[in-house]
């Protein structure tokens, strides 16, 4: 079955320092792979994707993730955070032919000023 | 663009009354679904629908019913509302193929006392 794993529960940065936020996943075909945020009591939001190709993805508000097969990760990254991206952010995983999405139990992201 | 709508935003809830919660999306998607999100469990699928007419369990569907009468909404109820439904319930929609990620609605805070 598939899984998804987002290893650190809270993450804190300071603004303008760079982030990096981990997700492994459990699969054995290529995986269609996301990255959604939520704003405090706001719904989700697509952040980015990743069905196929360039395996370096860029997504809204300077946000990029990476598709490393050889690791089963889609890390998502930004090089410097804003007081703005205070926020919870979830990995999900679907497959071909899914009726659903496989989600992570989330990270979230506070920013020191 | 509406998206996806929930309603109602807020609702406070005595033990053992029912309600029900609406889903409406306007972009013709074909699946829907209901998801509860509490502290440090991430999100969590309750039930799903693939379509007008058909319903689906998911993770936690145990004190809840669904009906996808029209493609449009997807309602779901709570016959006899426990503390432990105390919750924030996202709705989702997606085409039929959710590779493409779904959208969200905005979320409805629920508390049962």
């Amino acid at each position: 079955a598939q899984s998804v794993t987002q290893p650190d529960i809270h993450i804190t940065v300071s603004e303008g320092a760079s982030l990096e936020l981990r997700c492994n996943y459990s699969y054995g075909a290529t995986p269609y792979l996301f990255w959604y945020v939520q704003s405090p009591g706001q719904g989700l939001q697509l952040l980015l994707k990743y069905f196929s190709g360039d395996t370096l993805v860029q997504g809204i508000k300077g946000f990029e993730a990476e598709f490393k097969r050889s690791q089963s990760s889609f890390n998502l990254r930004k090089p410097s955070v804003h007081w703005s991206d205070a926020a919870e952010y979830f990995c999900a995983v679907g497959e071909e032919g899914a009726q659903k999405l496989v989600f992570g139990q989330g990270t979230r992201l506070t920013i020191n000023p | 663009n509406a998206g996806v709508t929930q309603t109602p935003k807020f609702r406070v809830l005595k033990t053992g009354q029912s309600m029900t919660l609406l889903c409406a999306q306007d972009m013709n998607h074909e699946y829907m679904y209901w998801y509860r999100q509490d502290p440090g469990m991430g999100l969590r699928l309750i039930h799903y629908s693939v379509g007008e007419g058909t319903t689906a369990k998911g993770e936690v569907p145990d004190g809840y019913n669904v009906s996808r009468l029209k493609k449009q909404n997807f309602l779901l109820g709570l016959e006899s509302a426990a503390p432990s439904q105390t919750s924030v319930y996202f709705c989702a929609s997606s085409y039929d193929d959710v590779n493409y990620g779904y959208t969200f609605g905005s979320g409805t805070r629920l508390t049962v006392v």
